[in-house]
């Protein structure tokens, strides 16, 4: 299994561009998430989905857009990119709801400029 | 009162030492209460768990103690290695289906 893999890696917006994170789980995962990560500041939920079609905003949503079309997919759109949305982002995976492990992707690196 | 404050930000421990990191919560709904392990350029990952009808759970060289009274929770790594040089994240939940509120994080570094 590779468990939950994201695409890319790294990337550099100008402000104002849109882009898509991907994420793909083998797991047969029911729940996903993704999440931020801000120097000092934990990891904010941004909109996780319970299961294929379903889909339920975060801490954090604005911003972003998201669809589970798939129990594997989950990718995350930002429309209009910000500087303010330069962050780590990491997508993540769980059988269950909360109380269920948790498996997180890499992450991926943006840089909005 | 989603809150779950971490500390300290930061801890430089010998190695064969005791690292203690501490986590607090307001939210008396919560019911488990995780920590995850992040590596420098990897997503964090599971280390232990913890429900509050126990005070303690031990796995390995890796305790969290739990102090429902008082709504804190703690992780105490024994015989402290350079390879537990990691970011830990303390979290909780209030029940399944409910999603997690992390904590802010701290970074150990073990010294050889």
């Amino acid at each position: 299994n590779a468990g939950v893999t994201q695409t890319p890696k790294f990337r550099i917006l100008k402000i104002g561009q849109s882009m898509t994170l991907q994420c793909t789980q083998d797991m047969n995962h029911n729940y996903m998430y993704w999440y931020r990560q801000d120097p000092g500041m934990g990891l904010k939920l941004i909109y996780y989905s319970v299961g294929a079609g379903i889909t339920d905003k975060g801490e954090v949503p604005n911003g972003y857009n998201v669809s589970r079309s798939t129990t594997e997919d989950f990718p995350l759109r930002l429309e209009l990119a910000a500087p303010s949305q330069t962050s780590v982002y990491f997508c993540a995976s769980s059988f269950g709801g909360a109380e269920d492990e948790q498996y997180f992707g890499p992450g991926t690196r943006l840089t909005v400029t | 009162q989603q809150q779950v404050k971490q500390s300290p930000q930061s801890l430089i421990v010998q190695k064969g030492g005791i690292s203690i990191i501490n986590c607090a919560y307001e939210n008396t709904a919560f019911d488990y209460f995780p920590w995850y392990q992040q590596f420098p350029g990897k997503g964090p990952a599971l280390l232990i768990a913890i429900r509050p009808d126990v005070s303690e759970k031990k796995e390995g060289r890796f305790t969290i103690s739990f102090n429902k009274s008082a709504k804190q929770f703690s992780l105490h790594i024994m015989d402290s290695q350079p390879g537990d040089s990691a970011t830990y994240f303390c979290a909780a939940s209030a029940g399944r289906g409910q999603n997690f509120v992390f904590g802010p994080g701290t970074r150990l570094s073990v010294l050889p």
